[in-house]
């Protein structure tokens, strides 16, 4: 069990750029999940994926941003004309699916500043 | 909607004090509660959980009982620990029959214990 993986750890951009972040989750969960978190707030849900499927989007995730996970496995969140309120922590986490209510295992996130 | 309401940080002790971090919730269902620890510089990892009323988590000391007359998932322990010093965020999940699984976090309670 190496654990999820976020790369990468920081990333900086100006304001209008893109951005993709990755996720490597452990490799036996089939349940994939990405949160958004503030100073001072707790995640956000944005999205998850049961396999390749993406089952479920938050309002908060808006046109700008899009995740896939194509093969099922590792996953990416992309962000288009980057906003400086999106500045947050992305999180993911990975659970296995299929089992009551298993614990999320989470990354140590990808912190992303817009300038 | 469903919301989680945590108390207010940060909360400092010393060492050997008792700690309680209150926690409510409100859902239209019947949630699965969770309490998920940050500690400084790593990824949020699973504290403890409770998956119906009455029911009591348990791990590293701490505890949490799930009332439901009352709405609440308050976390205890008994004599707190420097090493314990982290945030800690209440979290729910609804149901699996519901058809919704991702978690719903509060905001997060920072704690430092000081020797």
């Amino acid at each position: 069990d190496t654990g999820v993986s976020q790369n990468p750890r920081h990333k900086i951009t100006k304001r209008g750029q893109n951005v993709t972040f990755r996720c490597d989750p452990i490799s036996e969960h089939n349940r994939l999940y990405w949160y958004r978190q503030t100073l001072g707030q707790g995640p956000e849900f944005l999205t998850y994926f049961q396999n390749e499927a993406q089952l479920e989007k938050s309002r908060l995730l808006s046109d700008r941003f899009s995740a896939e996970r194509p093969k099922g496995s590792f996953s990416t969140l992309e962000i288009q004309r980057t906003e400086q309120g999106d500045s947050a922590m992305y999180l993911c986490a990975s659970s296995p699916g299929g089992v009551l209510n298993s614990p999320l295992h989470f990354g140590n996130g990808t912190r992303l500043t817009v300038t | 909607g469903d919301s989680v309401t945590q108390m207010e940080g940060p909360v400092t002790l010393s060492e050997e004090a008792f700690l309680t971090i209150n926690c409510t919730y409100t859902a239209t269902g019947y949630p699965s509660l969770f309490w998920y620890v940050q500690y400084p510089g790593e990824g949020l990892q699973l504290l403890l959980k409770a998956t119906k009323a009455d029911d009591k988590g348990s791990n590293k000391g701490f505890e949490a009982t799930y009332r439901k007359e009352t709405t609440s998932f308050h976390l205890e322990k008994g004599s707190v620990q420097v090493s314990d010093s982290a945030v800690y965020f209440c979290a729910l999940a609804l149901s699996p029959n519901s058809g919704n699984t991702p978690l719903v976090f509060g905001k997060g309670t920072r704690l430092s214990v000081i020797a």
